[in-house]
């Protein structure tokens, strides 16, 4: 079985400029949640979606944004991109209620 | 403010070895604690789970040591093998949270095997 996908693998994106990063998750799993990965440190969670409504959200400015779609696959957009958003993100999906979050490749985002 | 601590950035172990790796936490609403494990390059790999009903729970080489009181878990692989190398993270995660399950991550140890 496959497990989470994301697209795309590296993005090379200048300040201002905004970006689409998709993921779809593993078959069944119903719940899709976001982590941003800056380098040296742990996932810093972003926003988590299921049934199509956002469930939790950490603590990041309104230029970050997501949706999840009727076959469950998800998409996080950045806003006016800033230096700082350069980072591996992270999509993950579980089952609803389920405790464990497997991870996808990431995509990772270079803001020049 | 850190909730989920690793205090040890990197550790290195023989072959055949035990590698302990350790985590703090401080938040008391945490009541379940994953371990993943990442390679260059790639997402995070799940390895091991605890509740904290719990105080111990193994899967083949890895077992997982949950201490309540003292807010600590620990990895334990025995024996560690060179395709062991990876950064390893630890997370937490409040499941009665309204904010559904969200992950709350350590800073990661980088564990080196020497052959």
């Amino acid at each position: 079985d496959a497990g989470v996908t994301q697209s795309p693998t590296h993005l090379i994106k200048t300040r201002g400029q905004q970006v689409t990063l998709r993921c779809s998750p593993i078959s069944g799993h119903k719940s899709v949640s976001w982590y941003q990965q800056v380098l040296g440190q742990g996932p810093q969670f972003i926003f988590q979606y299921y049934e199509k409504e956002e469930r939790g959200r950490g603590n990041f400015p309104d230029r970050f944004s997501a949706r999840q779609f009727p076959n469950y696959s998800s998409e996080l957009n950045v806003n006016a991109l800033l230096l700082g958003d350069s980072a591996l993100y992270l999509c993950a999906s579980s089952l609803v209620g389920g405790e464990t979050q497997y991870f996808g490749p990431g995509t990772r985002l270079l803001v020049l | 403010d850190q909730q989920v601590k690793q205090n040890s950035p990197s550790l290195s172990v023989q072959e055949g070895r035990i590698s302990i790796l350790n985590c703090d936490y401080t938040n008391s609403m945490f009541d379940y604690f994953l371990w993943y494990k990442k390679y260059p390059a790639e997402g995070p790999t799940f390895l091991i789970s605890i509740s904290s009903i719990k105080d111990k729970n193994e899967d083949g080489r890895f077992t997982v040591f949950l201490n309540k009181s003292a807010k600590h878990l620990s990895l334990h692989i025995v024996p560690s093998q060179p395709g062991d190398s990876a950064v390893y993270f630890c997370a937490a995660m409040a499941l009665l949270y309204a904010a559904g399950n969200k992950l709350t991550f350590g800073g990661g140890t980088r564990v080196l095997v020497k052959p």
